[in-house]
């Protein structure tokens, strides 16, 4: 079983919809979580992180995370052509090494995402 | 822009040869992370650096060695390449402040093996 489950998809929209985009972890040890953008070709972009349960909203982004459930999620709202990514949940567990920024993040596969218009 | 240069941005070659990626972290970052992503395994953490002394290691082949320089730049290493070798390789980097800091990533070498 991997670490991190996230359904690849893919997963095809209209314009305007509500998106959904949803991960589970079995490691308990993960306490911080991000997701990341990526489009064809380019390397993840980092759009959200957070380490606390609960919800963190940046503009049409909203992060949730549940750590009691091991289920993070990422709500987009009035999706746009522009959106259409692969995205991708990645955690950390907590290192703190004299305050050095430390650790590996790991990914979930990642769900490709088309908004059409 | 993240601010993570990644050279070459395409590369091709024969198996078994070697190969050199080059990675220059974003000003002031101190961490460097190498990870590989393919289609089947998605993004495979390889290895991190943090200040020139490797941190933390992941699933990286024995064919495989990185190293960072005092300057701060990365390179990854891959000898002995085989055709399964062939993949995106993605470098990021982190800054040093805080446990919490975020990846930041380059827009990767695509090798391919043939």
């Amino acid at each position: 079983q991997k670490e991190v489950e996230q359904d690849p998809g893919p997963l095809s929209v209209p314009e305007g919809a509500i998106v959904s985009l949803n991960c589970t972890y079995s490691n308990s040890a993960f306490q911080y979580f991000m997701w990341y953008r990526q489009y064809s070709r380019k390397g993840p972009e980092l759009l959200m992180y957070t380490y606390s349960s609960g919800n963190k909203e940046d503009g049409r982004f909203t992060a949730q995370v549940d750590k009691s459930s091991k289920y993070i999620s990422l709500f987009i709202r009035d999706s746009q052509p522009s959106d259409s990514a692969t995205y991708l949940c990645a955690m950390r567990e907590f290192s703190n090494a004299g305050g050095t920024s430390y650790g590996k993040l790991t990914f979930g596969q990642g769900t490709i995402l088309t908004v059409h218009p | 822009d993240s601010g993570v240069t990644q050279t070459p941005k395409h590369l091709i070659t024969a198996t078994g040869q070697r190969v050199t990626l080059r990675c220059s972290p974003r000003s002031g970052d101190l961490s460097v992370y190498w990870y590989q992503q393919s289609l089947d395994q998605g993004l495979q953490f390889l290895i991190q650096y943090y200040n020139g002394e490797e941190r933390a290691k992941g699933n990286i082949l024995e064919r495989f060695s990185a190293q960072q320089f005092p300057d701060l730049h990365s390179e990854l290493n891959l000898s002995s390449l085989e055709l399964g070798d062939s993949a995106l390789y993605f470098c990021a980097s982190s800054g040093s402040v805080s446990y919490n800091s975020p990846l930041h990533f380059g827009n990767g070498t695509r090798l391919t093996v043939t």
